[in-house]
Parts: C-alpha cells; structure tokens; sequence
C-alpha cells in the first residue's frame, strides 16, 4: 500500500545539539509536508515543499526534498526546549491522498 | 480568524454504542479532512470531505462515516464501538488551491471506548 516511512522514530538529544529526521516514500510524492506536535496538543503545519531539490529555512530549522521527490528531511540546528515534540511528514501519493509518516518523537535533555 | 473547533473534546462510550464527533473548519475553508491518532498506528487518514461530497477515504471499515454540509461543518460517525476505537480524532481543514493540502487541525476529541 501507499506508504511514507519516517526515521527514527524516536531521537533524544541534548539542548544545543543539532536533529534530523527523514522521510522516504516508495513512490514519487506530488509534494511534501512537515507538521509539529507538541505533546498533548495537535499536529500543526510548518512548511509545503513542492519542486524537486527544493531547500527551505524557517529560523534553525531546515527542510529538504529529494531530487526524485521520494525523501525529505527535517534538520533541526542547535535544539532548544521548545523543539520538544512529534515531528511529521506527510506526502501527496497518486489519488491526491495526503499519507502521513509514523512521526519522529523527538526529547530533549536541557 | 477562529480555528478548528471540534466537540466534544472528551468521550467515554460503551463497547457498541455509537458516537457522533463534530467539527467546524475555519472560515472559507471547504475542505475537512479527519484522522485517527493512536500511539501504535500514528496518524490514520479516514476521509475527506470537499463541498458536501467524500473525495476519498482511507481504509476503515464502515462503521466509520462522515458526512459534511453546506456550511462546510463536518460530523464523524462510528457505529457499533470496540475497544479498539479508543483514540484521539483529528479534524483538520483546508482551504483548497494552491495550498489545498495544507491542513489547520483541531484540537482533537478523545474517544475512550470501555
């Protein structure tokens, strides 16, 4: 089946070091989404990536998308506390269905 | 503008009762999309609901069904509980256009089935 598969899926950090998440799809995505959730609260969306190689920075946070537009990752520089929480991809398969990944949990050790 | 609202935002039902969720998108949005989050499954599409019509469904038996209506709010309906559909449910809307799949969640109501 349509699948987006995200990795890893938990990650324990430090305060102040850096943090990656990938996401890989078997299938070329129409495009990529990232979205945020804090712990006990709802997903909320932070960036659309759309063209092929595509980089976009929001602040430390960077975000990639695969020259075959099958992987994305998310880049966190230098983590605070309020980077605490589940970080998830999501792509656009075939029948324009928006499949999420299973989400990077990510902890952080002030 | 206001956000998603969902309601309630707490639940607790029987095994084989139903239950109806609610949700109201924000203004202008025309398409409502809901998900079921569990610990072990993640993020699971259920369907999606574009000007009063389901434009696709994810793969949930049909206890499951929604539907939406002309001012774009949308109900969630799961007949006959197991316990198995103790979750939290998403609703997140969308605007349509360029940025049709852009989705603002809702605060999620949580479902305990006993």
């Amino acid at each position: 089946g349509q699948q987006v598969m995200q990795i890893p899926q938990y990650q324990h950090v430090q305060e102040g070091e850096d943090f990656t998440t990938y996401c890989n799809s078997s299938t070329t995505l129409s495009n990529i989404q990232w979205y945020k959730q804090r712990p006990g609260g709802h997903p909320v969306f932070l960036i659309q990536l759309v063209k092929s190689g595509e980089v976009k920075k929001q602040k430390r946070l960077t975000f990639q998308f695969g020259e075959a537009k099958k992987n994305s990752s998310l880049h966190i520089t230098a983590t605070q506390t309020t980077d605490v929480g589940t970080y998830f991809c999501a792509g656009i398969q075939g029948a324009q269905k928006l499949v999420f990944g299973q989400g990077t949990r990510l902890t952080i050790n002030p | 503008k206001a956000g998603v609202t969902q309601t309630p935002r707490y639940l607790i039902k029987t095994r084989g009762q139903q239950v109806t969720l609610s949700c109201s998108p924000i203004s202008g949005h025309r398409s409502v999309s809901w998900y079921q989050q569990t610990p072990g499954q993640g993020l699971q599409f259920l369907f999606e609901y574009f000007s009063e019509t389901q434009r696709n469904k994810g793969n949930f038996p049909g206890r499951f069904s929604g539907r939406q209506f002309s001012n774009s709010r949308s109900e969630m309906n799961v007949s006959t509980l197991e316990l198995g559909d103790s979750a939290l449910y998403l609703c997140a809307s969308s605007a349509g256009g360029r940025n049709l799949y852009e989705q603002y969640f809702g605060p999620g109501t949580r479902l305990t089935v006993t």
